[in-house]
């Protein structure tokens, strides 16, 4: 049963619009969430994240929104480069699963030039 | 920002032999580490979480006897595989968290392990 989902396998978009990642879980104990981006052969990078008690954060060109009561939060990477194309997972924490998080399958972002 | 280091980040291996990797905190101290196992396209799958001072504590699955991790000091874990066959060919990655409450786990750069 996969708690943290992530329904686009892939996503394209062009360089200098916006992408948009989505993100879904089912757990409702889940009180901080987090992006991260990961290239091939690489260890996956922290991008941003968010706690349940605000529902918008923003970092650069990087913004993350939660919707609490939809279960439901979103990446905003605006201007898309080149660069970001990449996997993009989203973790989820639960306080009573330790330190660990639950992790999304994953979306493919590839921004064409 | 915390930093997590792994190595070796490619390793050969043949069958029946054993590997180690290393999983380091270089700038922050992990009581609690986890190591990820990675499948071509596919999410990570959390094999295990490695404990400072303790045994580690296995996800449903993954054999102990054969993954062995050792959490000695509250900078280094290492996960050794044990009597390797081409199966155990992956991605393995560590993390650790540099604080509590809300802070993001921090990811080593991973480890590609190829059994021949």
């Amino acid at each position: 049963d996969q708690q943290v989902k992530q329904n686009s396998p892939s996503l394209s978009v062009q360089e200098g619009r916006i992408s948009i990642l989505n993100c879904d879980y089912t757990n409702s104990m889940f009180d901080y969430f987090l992006w991260y981006k990961k290239y091939p052969a690489e260890g996956p990078t922290f991008l941003i994240s968010i706690s349940s008690i605000k529902d918008k954060n923003e970092d650069g060109r990087f913004t993350v929104f939660l919707n609490k009561s939809a279960k439901h939060l979103s990446l905003h990477i605006v201007p898309s480069q080149p660069g970001d194309s990449a996997v993009y997972f989203c973790a989820a924490s639960d306080p009573d699963y330790g330190q660990n998080f639950v992790f999304g399958p994953g979306t493919r972002l590839s921004v064409l030039p | 920002g915390a930093v997590v280091s792994q190595h070796p980040s490619r390793v050969i291996c043949k069958s029946g032999t054993s590997v180690k990797i290393e999983c380091r905190s270089l700038d922050f101290q992990a009581t609690t580490m986890f190591w990820y196992r990675q499948f071509p396209k596919q999410s990570l799958m959390l094999m295990a979480t490695s404990n400072e001072g303790s045994k580690a504590t296995y996800e449903q699955g993954v054999e102990k006897d054969k993954f062995l991790i050792n959490h000695a000091s509250l900078t280094l874990s290492t996960l050794t595989v044990t009597s390797a066959h081409p199966e155990d060919s992956s991605f393995y990655i560590c993390s650790a968290r540099s604080g509590t409450g809300v802070s993001p786990l921090h990811f080593g750069n991973g480890t590609r392990l190829t059994v021949t």
